[in-house]
């Protein structure tokens, strides 16, 4: 997990209730992912980002939000319009691919619970 | 869907024995990546292979791949009980960004 940290490792939110899990890292890395893991799955990208002040949407965007303010920092808003937000959620960062391929740092990762 | 496929889905072994998982994909590749993931935890990188490569050793770890049958294998020789932990394979889109899809995983019993 060195790195990357995610918190809270726990979030329990009401439904309707919009809920921003934190993402930071010390790597210096300029590509940011947004995973979200359910049961016995592999993992979906929501958004990524290779710099900052620029996002693009993944395969499951619908309901998520993001933002790229800072280098260090790439915040996920899991919004009322996510019809099944309870999973866990992976945080990434990588060195920015030009051409070849890297391997992705993740973070301890947060369970969110929406009742 | 370019997701891999991991099988077989659990295996369980005794320690000291070799543990051998599979992924298979279904479009071109530029690499392929093996991860693992404790219960509960973030997904750990073990090895990274191009798709030019066609085996790669580290540690106890050796990785096959064959773009022929769109396929890779991981073996783990020697099992522990501390190797108990699912595996995923992760495969690197084309086209740029160092994006992966990300098979289903094979969850791995290592019995002490």
């Amino acid at each position: 997990d060195g790195g990357i940290t995610q918190s809270p490792k726990y979030l329990f939110r009401k439904e309707g209730q919009n809920v921003t899990l934190s993402c930071e890292q010390n790597l210096n890395h300029d590509a940011m992912y947004w995973y979200r893991q359910d049961p016995g799955q592999g993992l979906r990208l929501i958004y990524y980002s290779q710099i900052v002040n620029d996002f693009q949407k993944g395969d499951i965007a619908e309901g998520y939000s993001v933002s790229r303010e800072k280098k260090e920092s790439f915040p996920l808003t899991v919004t009322s319009a996510q019809k099944n937000p309870t999973a866990f959620y992976l945080c990434a960062s990588s060195i920015a691919a030009s051409g070849r391929s890297y391997e992705q740092y993740f973070g301890p990762g947060t369970r969110l619970t929406v009742t | 869907s370019q997701q891999g496929e991991e099988d077989p889905q659990a295996l369980s072994i005794q320690e000291g024995e070799n543990a051998t998982m599979n992924c298979s994909y279904k479009t071109s590749i530029n690499n392929l990546q093996w991860y693992r993931q404790n219960s509960g935890r973030g997904l750990v990188h073990l090895i990274l292979i191009r798709s030019n490569e066609r085996e790669k050793h580290s540690g106890r770890l050796r990785v096959t791949l064959d773009t022929s049958k769109k396929s890779s294998s991981l073996l783990i020789t020697a099992s522990r009980a501390a190797d108990t932990a699912s595996y995923f394979c992760a495969t690197g889109r084309t086209g740029g960004a160092n994006n992966l899809f990300f098979g289903t995983g094979t969850r791995l019993t290592v019995i002490p």
